[in-house]
């Protein structure tokens, strides 16, 4: 099946400071990859869709000047936390979608950051 | 509004049991129905994609159905092993815009 990766896949961060999460498609190229986040105990929550060479769509409530996605080629993406806050620690997981089919999208491994 | 939702939330069961995860769902325009795996710290896992016309895949000891006339489907684990302990997570996409249900946590105990 299709690989992707991230990096890193933990992080610590002080409060105020950036961090960027990568997230790779290992063997095929994805024109499409989503951003997630997820809370302890709760589902996946949809933070932004990137489409290569264009901007991020990003969902209702979700800062876009916080967290800048950049989607510079086909099989890499990035997601920057800017001033980062306690409060957006948080396990970030991408996706990329093979546009086939049941247009079947495949996740990465997560990133843990925390913020102290 | 488009909703999924899972039942039970968590469950235990023996090693070797056999277990059953529920998943009702309210979403138009519907695509198809995923199961994932989530492993704790990890990122989803695909188990079956289904499409409307489908009443059943298996993959392995998984086996899932849907009745999309009803808006149900379930996934059934066979003989459970320790490593089926994970959160099971019921996704239905709605034209590439995946709605996520929030899961049912399942703890395999020897």
């Amino acid at each position: 099946g299709a690989v992707v990766s991230q990096h890193p896949s933990r992080v610590i961060c002080k409060s105020g400071t950036s961090v960027k999460i990568e997230c790779r498609s290992l063997d095929f190229q994805a024109t499409t990859m989503f951003w997630y986040r997820q809370f302890p105990k709760q589902s996946l929550m949809l933070m932004a869709t990137s489409n290569e060479g264009s901007k991020a769509t990003y969902e209702q409530g979700v800062e876009k000047d916080k967290f800048l996605i950049n989607h510079a080629s086909l099989t890499l993406s990035t997601l920057t936390v800017t001033s980062a806050h306690p409060e957006d620690s948080s396990f970030y997981i991408c996706s990329a979608a093979l546009p086939t089919g049941a247009y079947e999208q495949y996740f990465g491994p997560g990133t843990r950051l925390t913020v102290t | 509004k488009n909703q999924v939702e899972q039942s039970p939330q968590s469950l235990i069961i023996l090693e070797g049991k056999n277990c059953t995860l529920q998943c009702n769902y309210t979403v138009s325009p519907f695509s198809n129905l995923r199961w994932y795996k989530q492993d704790t710290g990890r990122g989803p896992v695909s188990l079956t994609i289904m499409t409307f016309s489908e009443n059943t895949k298996s993959n392995g000891r998984y086996t899932a159905t849907l009745d999309a006339d009803t808006k149900q489907s379930s996934l059934h684990i066979t003989a459970s092993q320790l490593s089926d302990s994970a959160s099971y997570i019921c996704v239905v996409d709605s034209s590439y815009k995946l709605i996520f249900g929030s899961g049912t946590r399942l703890l395999v105990r020897p």
